[in-house]
């Protein structure tokens, strides 16, 4: 089955830039969708389509694409950023999900 | 305000069955095709079901296929996900989400979630 493969972790300080990153093959023909994840929360939509953000969603979050791999990047990181990070993308038969990055901010 | 919300879970004994309702209100819901996806606990998120938002295209997850049934009732603004033979691992939190499109194409992305219903599968 198709899989998506994002880093377990990834840790940066306040002010950085944090980049995540999700591959498959499937994704120059696919859209990836991004979603932010807190403790005992629902998931939220951050990046739609590679790179569109949704309303409601602050500017330092941006996707891009490039051969089989999307990037999600946060510049200026919060502490409030901290959170579990899903891609999401495509198969023949439905949607497939990342394995999750916990994103730390030191 | 656009809200979706679970109901139905619970504890059940593997082999049981259980029947979950997503209501959904401040959107016109009969317009947007609609998803479930679980997680369970300590793991990543697992895209369950989805269905258009006629009823004419229909997916499931491998995992699941042939022991749920995803439906809805434009009339009721509701969503249902029929659960039958389950297993542990099928112990989750479930959530409804809407997807961003009507279509009957299943990779789009899902802007609008629920706060989720747990079920637990054990003896």
């Amino acid at each position: 089955s198709y899989e998506l493969t994002q880093p377990p972790s990834v840790s940066v300080s306040p002010g950085q830039t944090a980049r995540i990153t999700c591959s498959g093959d499937a994704l120059p023909k696919q859209y990836a969708y991004w979603y932010q994840q807190k403790p005992g929360q629902a998931p939220v939509l951050v990046i739609y389509k590679d790179s569109e953000r949704p309303s409601g969603i602050p500017e330092r979050f941006s996707g891009s694409s490039s051969g089989t791999t999307v990037t999600l990047t946060i510049s200026g990181v919060q502490a409030e950023d901290e959170a579990d990070y899903y891609c999401q993308s495509a198969d023949s038969s439905g949607k497939v999900f990342g394995g999750g990055t916990k994103l730390t901010v030191l | 305000e656009v809200q979706l919300v679970e109901s139905g879970g619970g504890l059940v004994k593997p082999g049981g069955s259980l029947r979950l309702s997503c209501a959904a209100s401040g959107f016109t819901f009969s317009s947007y095709s609609m998803n479930w996806v679980r997680q369970a606990p300590g793991k990543g998120l697992e895209w369950v079901s989805s269905i258009s938002s006629s009823s004419s295209y229909i997916y499931y997850a491998d995992s699941v296929k042939g022991r749920f049934t995803i439906s809805r009732d434009n009339a009721k603004n509701s969503l249902y996900l029929q659960m039958n033979s389950l297993r542990a691992e099928d112990t989750a939190v479930y959530y409804c989400a809407r997807d961003l499109a009507s279509s009957g194409y299943a990779g789009n992305g899902m802007d609008v979630w629920g706060q989720g219903t747990t079920v637990t599968v054990s003896s």
